[in-house]
């Protein structure tokens, strides 16, 4: 069974762009979890989507948003790009109501 | 979701047990114990999990205090390969959101 996919794995942009992130979960999840990984903050939640509705937001501001599409696939989108937005971004799938997430590589994204 | 804290490091020799310590003294009654590791640069893993009773699977096993306030996990046999950053969180059944603390970066050396 194919893991968690992300695309692009690596991103460069610069302030004030904008950019969109994409996750393909494992077959048959329908829950998809978004975190930021910095080396200051560590792991932070993002948001949470299942079927089509966020469910879960974490402490991010608007800038940073998402959607999930029938298929379960998940983008997210960052707009207003600020030098503190570089990080890995990180996608997990799930069965609803299961306890294992199962993570992505991660998209390490760099704002020059 | 309740607070764990665990130690910044420990190393280990490779084929010994590696025994990672967590403290979760506010852990609520419907919070279940979940192990994830990262090795470096790639996505959390998922380990193990336990409510109270202790747990045991082909990775590791978990180790629950009886007033559930602290836990251990435990690689029976480290390698070179279980060199990561492992995170003890505390979260509901089924929880989608995960909050991961700083973790323990676990050397094993050879």
């Amino acid at each position: 069974k194919a893991g968690v996919t992300q695309t692009p794995r690596y991103l460069i942009k610069t302030r004030g762009q904008q950019v969109t992130l994409s996750c393909s979960p494992i077959s048959g999840h329908r829950s998809v979890s978004w975190y930021q990984q910095t080396p200051g903050q560590g792991l932070q939640f993002l948001f949470e989507y299942f079927s089509e509705t966020q469910r879960n937001k974490g402490n991010f501001p608007g800038r940073f948003s998402g959607r999930q599409f029938s298929n379960s696939r998940s983008e997210m989108n960052v707009s207003t790009l600020e030098l503190g937005d570089s990080a890995l971004y990180l996608c997990a799938s799930s069965f609803l109501w299961q306890n294992e997430q199962f993570f992505g590589p991660g998209t390490r994204l760099t704002v020059l | 979701d309740a607070k764990t804290t665990q130690p910044p490091s420990m190393d280990c020799a490779e084929g010994r047990a590696a025994n990672l310590p967590c403290n979760h003294s506010t852990i609520s009654g419907n919070e279940y114990v979940y192990w994830y590791r990262q090795i470096h640069s790639q996505g959390p893993q998922y380990i193990i999990h336990g409510l109270k009773n202790n747990e045991t699977n082909e990775m590791a096993s978990l180790i629950i205090t009886e007033d559930r306030k602290s836990s251990t996990l435990i690689l029976p046999h480290a390698t070179l390969r279980d060199t990561a950053v492992y995170y003890c969180i505390a979260a509901i059944w089924g929880a989608q959101k995960l909050v991961f603390g700083q973790g323990t970066r676990l050397t094993i050396n050879p």
